[in-house]
């Protein structure tokens, strides 16, 4: 059980918008800890998308943005593309635990 | 450009212990805010972050991983290292080793291409 709860899969046909929820508490996200997201692709490591809820890292395509809101934060994809299918993780700081990971969710591009 | 490179048996008994390393290249092992770190995957599942150490030799170790793990630093030879004793099939996983950003931030930027390994007799 992840400290940090997403869904496990969502689905968007090409060119729609997604959304990935990331749902903690007042131990981490409401706390007023920072949000980010990594990309992982098949096979491949993690890569950072989305830094500080809603900042991107160089190269990272302006289609990802990140929001948060009391203890929940979000991920948007717009303009989904085949190359999007991935798994891809929420992480914040929690007061006890210290850095903590969402389960991670699968998107598919149908 | 930052490139981290994690080495080490990728096969360990079960009781034993796990040894990796983790090789630094393009980036100050001393560098403010940036903190060496380890991140673990089982087949199939999630992330779980291990440990870090800062170059001044803090280190921070998750609550649930503590009793079990030590991390070092070389600065000489640019790696840090991860010990995790009494290894049982649970600690099956791809290990990553990665670099985070502190400074009240804590997000990992840079990643190695991760080492899988088993535990089996």
């Amino acid at each position: 059980q992840s400290v940090l709860t997403q869904p496990p899969s969502v689905a968007g046909a090409p060119g729609q918008r997604v959304t990935i929820s990331c749902t903690g508490s007042n131990s981490n996200i409401g706390a007023g800890y920072e949000v980010h997201w990594y990309q992982q692709l098949p096979g491949a490591a993690p890569k950072l998308i989305i830094y500080g809820n809603n900042n991107r890292p160089s190269g990272v395509p302006d289609r990802f943005s990140g929001s948060k809101s009391g203890t929940s934060a979000s991920l948007a994809i717009t303009g989904l593309q085949a190359e999007d299918e991935a798994d891809y993780y929420c992480q914040s700081y929690d007061k006890s635990l210290r850095d903590v990971f969402g389960g991670g969710t699968k998107l598919t591009v149908l | 450009q930052v490139q981290l490179q994690e080495s080490g048996p990728g096969l360990v008994n079960p009781s034993q212990t796990l040894s990796l390393t983790c090789t630094v290249s393009g980036a100050s092992i001393s560098e403010d805010n940036h903190y060496w770190s380890w991140v673990r995957q089982p087949p199939g599942k999630g992330l779980e972050w291990i440990a870090y150490i800062y170059y001044t030799g803090s280190t921070y170790y998750s609550p649930s991983l503590k009793s079990r793990v030590l991390i070092s630093l070389d600065m000489s030879e640019r790696q840090f290292s991860l010990t995790l004793t009494s290894v049982t099939a649970a600690d099956t996983a791809v290990y990553y080793c990665a670099r985070l950003y502190g400074g009240g931030r804590n997000y990992f930027e840079h990643w190695g291409q991760g080492t899988l390994v088993t535990v089996s007799s």
